[in-house]
């Protein structure tokens, strides 16, 4: 089944403890992205990945580590997180857009990780 | 940075009235694409929109991106109670940065 994965679902830790939230797909998508949702607030995006090696900053990237060893996964790393990192994270990722199309094209979203930090 | 605006943030509607949802942006965009995220679900990608003055339908839905390509509207005929959610809109100004509105969260009645 084509699907974005991600572990875990729910994790409740404390400030300044390091955590890996892992993203997995199995589609051969180029581009992956991490979101936050955060309620009246929409979904911001953190980080973007246009293919192996290849990350970029997305909107609030302050916090937040990425990494793109492999096509498949793109892990979210909280070196140091803190209370204002609580929040519902997705990871969506999306195949190689049309030539003659600018941005991404449909983007899969995994089922989200809820995070909690005391 | 770019923002687009979502209005309305919330809808309540009786179940069988319409329902619209719109997002404007303040600079031109490439391309808009719709979401819908069901209660404690994942967002799930509607439609894409491309070209100015697009209009698109999926059955009871019908999504257009404006002529001047700032603004885009999703709107829902005779809405059912299956359409309960929050919809969004998802900007793109050429690369590969996705902006969200901050989505409609739709509550129908039956």
């Amino acid at each position: 089944e084509a699907q974005v994965t991600q572990n875990p679902r729910y994790l409740i830790t404390v400030t300044g403890k390091k955590l890996t939230v892992t993203c997995s797909q199995n589609m051969n998508h180029e581009y992956m992205s991490w979101y936050r949702q955060d309620p009246g607030l929409g979904l911001r995006q953190i980080y973007y990945s246009m293919n192996v090696e290849v990350t970029d900053k997305g909107d609030v990237p302050e916090g937040y580590k990425v990494s793109r060893k492999e096509k498949r996964n793109f892990p979210l790393i909280l070196e140091s997180p803190s209370p204002n990192q609580t929040s519902l994270y997705f990871c969506a990722s999306s195949p190689r857009p049309a030539v003659r199309l600018a941005g991404p094209n449909e983007q899969f979203f995994g089922p989200g990780t809820r995070l909690t930090v005391l | 940075g770019q923002q687009v605006m979502q209005i309305p943030q919330y809808q309540h509607v009786q179940e069988g009235e319409d329902f619209t949802t719109y997002c404007n942006s303040s600079t031109t965009l490439s391309n808009i694409q719709w979401y819908k995220q069901r209660p404690g679900g994942h967002p799930v990608f509607l439609i894409q929109l491309v070209k100015s003055g697009e209009v698109k339908k999926q059955k009871r839905l019908t999504f257009q991106f404006g002529e001047a390509k700032k603004n885009s509207s999703l709107h829902i005929t005779a809405t059912q109670t299956t359409d309960v959610g929050t919809y969004f809109c998802a900007a793109f100004t050429g690369g590969f940065k996705t902006i969200f509105g901050a989505g409609t969260r739709l509550f129908v009645k039956a």
